[in-house]
């Protein structure tokens, strides 16, 4: 069984870098596409990017200059890294699986982490 | 960016109701939708992609039509488990955008 688990500080200064891993366990990283969304307290859904051991890799433009995505398949970890944070990036950050062989759908989310933007 | 527009915001029902839930994208997105659940404190839960196919263990009571700009999410007779939010999410176009959900509570 497939899981995944997101960990990371829950508090970050605002202008700080916000860095979370998302650890997979049960099946194999390289094989498939990994993606990052958020969810603002009380709001929607928002994806950040997606990326894939080959290096295919893509971002959402509204976030793609503070962005980055990383894979270690050495230990099945999958991070995010997201600089020069404000209180609007506080949110539950959530990874997840592409199905097969793609970036799309997620069948497979990790709980989630909440990340909060304070000093 | 493709805007999805899901209507209504708030639906009160109760169990052993048909639902039908509605998401209009602001282009032609061809039958790149998606459909998920998520209760309060938990992680979306896909249920329906490319408009219409089931994901893995959904019951058979959710099911999913459309084509282009309208899209609904059917549930065919409410369970006491299927209150939550759904939301609509697009992949035809880049960046990858979600409706604003519509909120499915008890009557």
């Amino acid at each position: 069984q497939v899981q995944l688990q997101e960990s990371g500080p829950g508090l970050v200064k605002p202008s700080e870098t916000l860095s979370l891993t998302c650890t997979v366990s049960g099946g194999s990283i390289s094989g498939h596409f990994w993606t990052w969304l958020r969810q603002p307290p009380g709001k929607g859904l928002e994806w950040i990017g997606y990326t894939h051991y080959s290096e295919d890799t893509r971002y959402n433009p509204s976030l793609e200059s503070r962005v980055t995505l990383s894979l270690d398949t050495s230990t099945s970890l999958f991070s995010l890294k997201l600089t020069s944070v404000t209180a609007a990036d506080t949110a539950v950050y959530y990874c997840a699986r592409g199905a097969g062989n793609s970036n799309w759908p997620w069948d497979y989310w990790g709980q989630g982490a909440l990340v909060t933007v304070s000093s | 960016e493709i805007v999805l527009t899901q209507s209504p915001a708030t639906l009160s029902l109760s169990p052993g109701e048909r639902v039908t839930l509605s998401c209009r994208a602001s282009q032609g997105i061809r039958h790149y939708l998606a459909w998920f659940q998520q209760k309060s404190g938990q992680a979306p839960r896909l249920l329906i992609h490319d408009a219409s196919n089931r994901a893995t263990g959904i019951p058979a009571r959710f099911s999913g039509s459309g084509y282009g700009t309208d899209f609904t999410l059917t549930i065919s007779s409410l369970e006491p488990e299927d209150f939550a939010v759904y939301y609509c999410q697009q992949r035809d176009n880049w960046p990858l955008t979600f409706g604003g959900g519509t909120k499915v509570e008890i009557k």
